[in-house]
């Protein structure tokens, strides 16, 4: 099993522009997240998903996006990028709500 | 804000001596789990505690559970070089949503 993947591994980014980052995860789970991590702040929750179908708001949904089209990938979508969203970003999954979570290696992403 | 508040914020020993980090937390939970996270690294989960046991262990790794007093805590024992990292507590609610805190940054020193 390669566990959580995300791409990239880093990007820059204009203001104003949108991207996506990606995230997929092959241990057939039904839970899957996206936190951001800023110095001193720990892992913040953007948005979460209990299934295909399922997604909702974590701590700081603003400014991003998300959908859970298929169990195994849950993309998150900048959709004007903001010097603000300079952060690293993890994605992350786990076979239930009462189960250990996985993490994946993480994007920087630097919003110029 | 953040539902887990690590303590202390950094912490420094010296191999052999025991490390505490402490967790607070505000609101009713399922679970408690403790990540360790090299620097420039992914988070590794480390135990999961849930919300009815009061004490676990996992090899030179102890963790503590006071669901009256919303707090947790976390021992390593005998540390070693190779335990520097930040370490960080996450509390999962009944929906399954898991929020962490901001993480205690121990430095061990051969």
């Amino acid at each position: 099993n390669a566990g959580v993947t995300q791409t990239p591994k880093f990007q820059v980014l204009k203001t104003g522009q949108s991207m996506t980052l990606q995230c997929a995860q092959d241990m057939n789970h039904e839970y899957m997240s996206w936190y951001r991590q800023d110095p001193g702040m720990g892992l913040r929750l953007i948005h979460y998903s209990v299934g295909a179908g399922i997604t909702d708001q974590g701590e700081v949904p603003n400014g991003y996006n998300v959908s859970r089209s298929t169990t195994e990938d849950f993309p998150l979508r900048l959709l004007s990028a903001a010097p603000s969203q300079t952060s690293v970003y993890f994605c992350a999954s786990r076979g239930g709500r009462r189960e250990t979570q996985y993490f994946g290696p993480g994007t920087r992403l630097l919003v110029l | 804000s953040q539902q887990g508040e690590e303590d202390p914020q950094a912490l420094s020993i010296q191999e052999g001596e025991n490390a505490t980090m402490n967790c607070s937390y505000k609101t009713s939970i399922n679970n408690l789990q403790w990540y360790r996270q090299n620097s420039g690294r992914g988070l590794v989960h480390l135990i999961l505690i849930r919300s009815n046991e009061r004490e676990k262990h996992s090899g030179r790794l102890r963790v503590t559970l006071d669901t009256s007093k919303k707090s947790s805590s976390l021992l390593i024992t005998a540390s070693r070089a190779a335990d520097t990292a930040s370490y960080f507590c996450a509390v999962s609610d009944s929906w399954g949503k898991l929020q962490f805190g901001a993480g205690t940054q121990v430095v061990v020193t051969p």
